[in-house]
């Protein structure tokens, strides 16, 4: 089973910023959390990921609380283009770092607004 | 680069036939993955590779083989096609150990049995 919680779905208004919250309470020290989407049936997309820093890229930030036990994606101008599921992962390492396989839950159905 | 490239996007399949999913990819990743989504759910791991010449099974392999005799293709067999299989296949790849990148996705290959 999937080791982290979301929202089913949320509506964030066009070139507002949209924030998405992932609960994973039972998070290893060692396990970082990943972020994809994926557009109307098309493959997944990687966003972002991090460990306990926030991060930010071209796409979005990634705040961490500093008990590890929740995030929040951050997209800052959201536009129609936005509109997807998005998956928060936690990853679960392999018997060898190297082959970590990730658990994808159901996501939220993110639907920006004009 | 055409990153992962996966054939065919649709097939239909009767009960009991048998078909190859092709997926390649050019980045000299190491790391290859067939996944299955199906309608409103999370990707669900069937097979994974870390190198040529070495695949593992994942989440749900059963009714499934694969192969990985080259860096570059990871082919995915049905054998004996069950309804059950009717899903969405997709294939990914990464970079190997020590990186931290997402995985790549190919758009996908919708499979129906009937």
């Amino acid at each position: 089973d999937a080791k982290t919680t979301q929202p089913t779905s949320m509506d964030c208004a066009e070139g507002r910023a949209a924030n998405l919250p992932c609960n994973h309470s039972t998070i290893s020290g060692n396990e970082y959390v990943y972020w994809y989407r994926q557009i109307h049936s098309q493959g997944p997309q990687y966003i972002i990921h991090g460990l306990k820093n926030n991060e930010t890229n071209e796409m979005a930030s990634l705040i961490i609380t500093e008990d590890r036990k929740s995030s929040t994606l951050i997209l800052p101008h959201a536009t129609l283009r936005d509109t997807a599921v998005y998956y928060c992962i936690v990853r679960v390492a392999g018997p060898m770092d190297s082959n970590y396989q990730l658990i994808w839950g159901a996501g939220t159905k993110l639907i920006i607004k004009p | 680069n055409a990153g992962v490239t996966q054939t065919p996007k649709f097939r239909i399949l009767k009960i009991g036939q048998s078909m190859t999913l092709q997926c390649t990819q050019d980045m000299n990743h190491n790391y290859m993955y067939w996944y299955r989504q199906d309608p409103g759910m999370g990707l669900k791991l069937i097979y994974y590779s870390v190198g040529a010449g070495i695949t593992d099974k994942g989440e749900v392999p059963n009714g499934y083989n694969v192969s990985r005799s080259t860096t570059e293709d990871f082919p995915l067999r049905l054998e004996l096609a069950a309804p059950s299989q009717t899903s969405v296949y997709f294939c990914a790849s990464r970079p190997r150990q020590g990186t931290n990148y997402g995985y790549t996705f190919g758009s996908g290959t919708r499979l129906t049995v009937v």
